[in-house]
């Protein structure tokens, strides 16, 4: 069954250091989302990305996030210059058409320290 | 803005009890996910839908749009039901990503 895979699964890094956030989507798949958890707090979307370019990002996506979609396959997030408020689960997810059922990945945890 | 909200946020039952979990919305939706979380984090599909009522074994899902209201039920819950069951739906009026519950944590006892 096809599936979404994200790498790595645990990220340690410190603050004020690049990271990148790596996701092979459903190959079949248009739509690619962003969405992290805090701890103990619920799922926010952060950003979709359709026909190579972001279509939608909310007010937590400032300028020290960015997406891509490098070659084809792989789906990644960076975060520029990390904060200690960085800290949380990121998921990835897919969905064949726009508002269709999303397909997730098992999430990066990020720890910055 | 959507906003959405489940209940209860926590619920401990016995084994073989028929579970409810509710979803509230407060605006017009395209269509709403019910989503399974356990401990390590990772996040299921279980539903989409977006009228009338869906089954897939043990699990059934419904969903009234007029009342801006959903529900999941459980049948015969079994101790490996035990996780976090989250709502979340697609807002329409332009909005691409999900707005999330804050979900139930669900604990079945043997």
């Amino acid at each position: 069954e096809p599936e979404v895979t994200q790498t790595p699964s645990h990220q340690v890094t410190q603050m004020g250091q690049e990271v990148i956030l790596r996701c092979v989507p459903i190959s079949n798949h248009l739509y690619f989302y962003w969405y992290r958890q805090i701890l103990g707090q619920k799922v926010e979307f952060l950003v979709s990305f359709y026909n190579n370019e972001i279509s939608e990002k909310s007010e937590i996506f400032d300028d020290q996030f960015s997406v891509e979609r490098p070659d084809g396959s792989n789906f990644t997030l960076k975060i520029r210059s990390t904060k200690l408020e960085d800290s949380a689960m990121y998921f990835c997810a897919s969905a064949g058409h726009r508002n269709t059922e999303a397909f997730f990945g098992q999430g990066t945890r990020l720890t910055v320290v | 803005k959507n906003e959405v909200e489940q209940s209860p946020q926590n619920l401990t039952a016995q084994e073989g009890e028929f579970i409810t979990i509710n979803c509230s919305y407060s605006v017009g939706i395209s269509a709403l996910h019910w989503l399974q979380q356990h401990p390590g984090g990772g996040i299921v599909s279980l539903f989409m839908l977006s009228s009338g009522k869906k089954k897939h074994g043990r699990l059934i899902a419904t969903i009234n749009i007029q009342e801006k209201h959903s529900s999941l039920h459980i049948t015969a819950s079994h101790p490996r039901d035990s996780a976090v069951y989250i709502c979340a739906d697609y807002s329409g009026g332009g909005a691409d990503g999900l707005t999330f519950g804050k979900g139930t944590h669900l604990i079945i006892q043997p």
